[in-house]
């Protein structure tokens, strides 16, 4: 079974303050990605990284960066936190289903909660 | 754009069927899913439909896939107050992205 851990599943910081948010899978894929929930607004990408040392912008990359140094591994970080940063942050991870692109199957972490106080 | 749509809420009562419907816009569309989340969880995959099938059925669940109208559905047979989650459709465009919808929370009355 496909496994991604995420470090914190609760974390609380303050206005101001650098966050990192490290995710881990271990079947080896290719494709990493950041997603953070809020109600009513479903899943939306922040930023994906497709090998290592390569990422790609999402759709609200804005306040957030990310690094993938080695393959199991994807940080992403927010430079600054900001009150508006508050939300529930999903790492996920995939491979291919039949080896055609743009059938990977996402497998996701528990989650992370952020609060920015 | 791309996108997915769903309503937010269902209820149901335990023993009934569930229905979650949802809508997509790129007919591109290689593979569409259904994901479950329960509470203080991540995403877990449920099902999925290849985008030349028109039904899959695995155990209590049925996906039903209807191409021209952009309309993927998911039934739950005999719904249980377990299957009570939020329940997201997604859409593979081709390249490495996926397109979720807002979720709909599924609420079982015992």
């Amino acid at each position: 079974d496909v496994k991604v851990t995420q470090s914190s599943r609760y974390l609380v910081k303050r206005t101001g303050e650098k966050v990192f948010l490290e995710c881990v899978q271990d079947m080896d894929h290719e494709n990493m990605f950041w997603y953070r929930q809020d109600p009513g607004l479903g899943l939306r990408l922040i930023y994906f990284s497709y090998d290592v040392k390569m990422k790609e912008k999402g759709d609200i990359p804005e306040g957030y960066s990310v690094s993938r140094e080695k393959k199991e591994r994807f940080s992403l970080i927010l430079e600054s936190a900001s009150t508006n940063q508050t939300s529930m942050y999903l790492c996920a991870s995939s491979r291919p289903l039949t080896g055609a692109p743009g059938t990977d199957t996402q497998y996701f972490g528990p989650g992370t909660r952020l609060t920015v106080l | 754009g791309e996108d997915v749509e769903q309503s937010l809420f269902l209820s149901v009562r335990e023993g009934d069927s569930s229905v979650i419907n949802c809508t997509y816009t790129d007919s591109s569309s290689t593979y569409l899913y259904w994901y479950k989340q329960e509470p203080g969880a991540g995403l877990q995959l449920l099902t999925y439909i290849f985008s030349n099938m028109d039904m899959k059925q695995d155990q209590r669940l049925t996906v039903l896939l209807n191409k021209k109208d952009k309309h993927l559905s998911l039934r739950i047979a005999d719904t249980q107050t377990g299957d009570s989650a939020i329940y997201f459709c997604a859409e593979s465009t081709g390249g490495f992205k996926t397109i979720f919808g807002a979720g709909t929370r599924l609420f079982v009355k015992a």
